[in-house]
């Protein structure tokens, strides 16, 4: 079955440091996503993406958040400057269409530690 | 504003059924999800609910009554294996994001 890879599966940096997490969604889907989860705490949505473009952002997706398709396949989340309040689990997710019935197909996460 | 609510932990024992209920207020509905997660692992999904009455897969069934904002997840012939949390999520208008509730955890027991 085909599924949403992500990599690397833990990164530790620096207060301060850029990151970049990087997602391969299925190939036949059209909408990319990005979520995080704090441990213990709820799936929280960060941004979404079409067509080469933002489609909708949270609050939580500031200037230091960027998103990017940079070929065919990939979709990469950057983060500029980290904070210590990072430190999540990143989930990317796509979903063939954006109709209301549309599940999400998630990889297995990223675990982000800043230190 | 987007407000989800969901028991935090349930605990039930192998074999029986359980009944996870999820509470919404959103701005716009465009249907309700629920994803399991297990530990450390990704969200898979579980049902999705758009009109009111019970939709059934299998051991898991959903119930959706949009007038109360209320859903539940059904669970039966709980095994080991549905340890897990059991996430209510949120479509609302607009169609690009899903909103999820915090989760309950579920425990079986032997």
């Amino acid at each position: 079955e085909p599924e949403v890879t992500q990599t690397p599966s833990h990164q530790v940096t620096q207060m301060g440091q850029e990151v970049i997490l990087r997602c391969v969604p299925i190939s036949n889907h059209l909408y990319f996503y990005w979520y995080r989860q704090i441990l213990g705490q709820k799936v929280e949505f960060l941004v979404s993406f079409y067509n080469n473009e933002i489609s909708e952002k949270s609050e939580i997706f500031d200037d230091q958040f960027s998103v990017e398709r940079p070929d065919g396949s990939n979709f990469t989340l950057k983060i500029r400057s980290t904070k210590l309040e990072d430190s999540a689990m990143y989930f990317c997710a796509s979903s063939v269409w954006r109709t209301n019935n549309e599940k999400l197909f998630f990889g297995s996460g990223t675990q982000l530690s800043v230190l | 504003g987007q407000n989800i609510d969901q028991p935090t932990e349930m605990t039930a024992t192998e074999g029986a059924i359980v009944q996870i209920n999820c509470t919404y207020q959103t701005s716009g509905f465009n249907g309700l999800f629920w994803y399991q997660q297990h530990a450390g692992e990704a969200p898979t999904f579980l049902s999705y609910n758009v009109l009111d009455g019970l939709e059934e897969k299998g051991r898991f069934s959903s119930f959706l009554s949009r007038s109360k904002g209320y859903s539940y997840l059904l669970l039966k012939e709980l095994q080991m294996k549905d340890s897990a949390s059991y996430l209510c999520a949120v479509k609302g208008t607009g169609g690009f994001k899903t909103i999820f509730g915090a989760g309950t955890r579920l425990f079986v027991k032997a």
